[in-house]
């Protein structure tokens, strides 16, 4: 059974602290991982697909990378409105399920 | 451009009814993609949509489900409704299947509540 975790739980930063999130998942053979972020209230946001190991991808102050167990989400120099629940997703191979970890909540302070 | 739009925003239901949401993504998208968000579960992912098809499905029981009209609005339906079905409902559109690399634009929910 395809599985998602991700830590810490949550995360309290202060403004041009970097630090990074963590998902790790389980796949009967990898289609995609996928991060998001959410604001409270409000749908997710997209952020990045990423296809196999090696691969990296950068949006702004943010930087998504893949192993074969893990994906890490890179934060640099964050900013208050960085602030919200970031979310990862796996898609297996067969492309029938798409399973998300609990996300990470993220709070940048002034 | 509009967004992606869900009506109803909040609905109020009693234990086994059925509920109808609905889905209208950003014109020219054709998938649209299901999701429950709850507390307990986070969130879990329901059915894709893509041309009138219904591509993949999560681990949901047969009483959810859903349909995609030839304008790409799509339809989720829900019968015999359960207290652990109040949830957020969210939807998401996007050019190409998801996992295609394309973006996925989410709407704002649609919050059941069941009593």
């Amino acid at each position: 059974e395809d599985q998602v975790t991700q830590s810490p739980e949550a995360l309290r930063l202060q403004e041009g602290e970097s630090s990074s999130l963590n998902c790790s998942y389980t796949v009967s053979g990898l289609r995609g991982l996928f991060w998001y972020r959410q604001d409270p209230g409000k749908g997710p946001e997209f952020l990045f697909t990423l296809y196999s190991a090696g691969e990296e991808k950068e949006k702004e102050r943010l930087k998504a990378t893949l192993t074969k167990k893990e994906s890490f989400l890179h934060i640099t120099a964050p900013k208050p409105e960085d602030s919200a629940t970031y979310l990862c997703a796996v898609q297996d191979n067969y492309g029938q399920n798409f399973v998300f970890g609990p996300g990470t909540r993220l709070s940048v302070l002034p | 451009k509009a967004g992606v739009t869900q009506t109803p925003r909040y609905l109020i239901k009693t234990r086994g009814q059925q509920v109808t949401l609905s889905c209208s993504p950003i014109s020219g998208h054709r998938s649209v993609s299901w999701y429950q968000q709850t507390p307990g579960q986070g969130l879990q992912f329901l059915f894709e949509y893509f041309s009138e098809t219904q591509r993949n499905k999560g681990n949901f029981p047969g009483r959810f489900s859903g349909r995609q009209f030839s304008n790409s609005r799509s339809e989720m339906n829900v019968s015999t409704l359960e207290l652990g079905d109040s949830a957020l409902y969210l939807c998401a559109s996007s050019l190409a299947v998801v996992g295609s690399g394309e973006t996925q634009y989410f709407g704002p929910g649609t919050r059941l509540l069941v009593l």
